[in-house]
């Protein structure tokens, strides 16, 4: 499965978009990006995937660059209750076989 | 009720000692996984199984065991516990014929003396 980039952290605004960007240039063709989110000690949270479309949900959107090499998160309006570490990862569908986390984001939604 | 559980949730332990962490899904996903978590640190995959009777490693496999007798099922089985071992481990099934979404359970925090 292809590795991914992420920030170590980020800073952002009560009310306002988060974007959390990825880094997955080795990114195979029947490769899917996943998002899931860890708050506190609690095990990850998924929140949405993607193969090359734009996807949305009830959560965030996921933006998927045209050649897959980077993929961002946007949660639109960031609560506090977003405050968290926000992993992406890649791996195949029809394989979740060694489907590997990095560090993931730290994302620190202010008041 | 449905769902992942993993038990024990908290367990200390001293060194050498056999340790199994237990994890149950009710969902009869075909996938389950385990990773260990470390202070400050990402999930790192120790095993998967794709159905019963199928298991594989994942990164770092050295010092645990696991078994899948039965589809709910996944135990994870420290041999003999080293001080490297303390983490938090989290159990997670998927059902590949759907999203491929991961489904975690609560975590397992061990910690080696």
């Amino acid at each position: 499965d292809a590795k991914t980039t992420q920030p170590p952290s980020m800073d952002c605004a009560e009310g306002r978009a988060a974007n959390l960007p990825c880094n997955h240039s080795t990114i195979s063709g029947n490769e899917y990006v996943y998002w899931y989110r860890q708050i506190h000690s609690q095990g990850p949270q998924y929140i949405i995937h993607g193969l090359k479309n734009n996807e949305t949900n009830e959560m965030a959107s996921l933006i998927i660059t045209e050649d897959r090499k980077s993929s961002t998160l946007i949660l639109p309006h960031a609560t506090l209750r977003d405050t968290a570490v926000y992993y992406c990862i890649v791996r195949t569908n029809t394989n979740a076989g060694k489907s590997t986390f990095g560090d993931g984001t730290t994302l620190t939604v202010k008041p | 009720d449905a769902g992942i559980t993993q038990s024990p949730r908290y367990k200390i332990t001293e060194t050498g000692r056999q340790v199994t962490l237990m994890c149950h899904q009710t969902w009869s996903h075909s996938y389950m996984f385990w990773y260990r978590q470390d202070l400050g640190h990402g999930l790192r995959l120790i095993y998967y199984s794709a159905a019963a009777d199928i298991t594989d490693k994942g990164e770092v496999p050295d010092g645990y065991v696991v078994s899948r007798s039965k589809t709910e099922n996944f135990p994870l089985t420290l041999e003999s516990a080293t001080r490297s071992q303390t983490s938090v481990y989290f159990c997670a099934s998927s059902d590949q014929l759907r999203t491929g979404e991961l489904f975690f359970g609560e975590g397992s925090r061990l910690t080696v003396l």
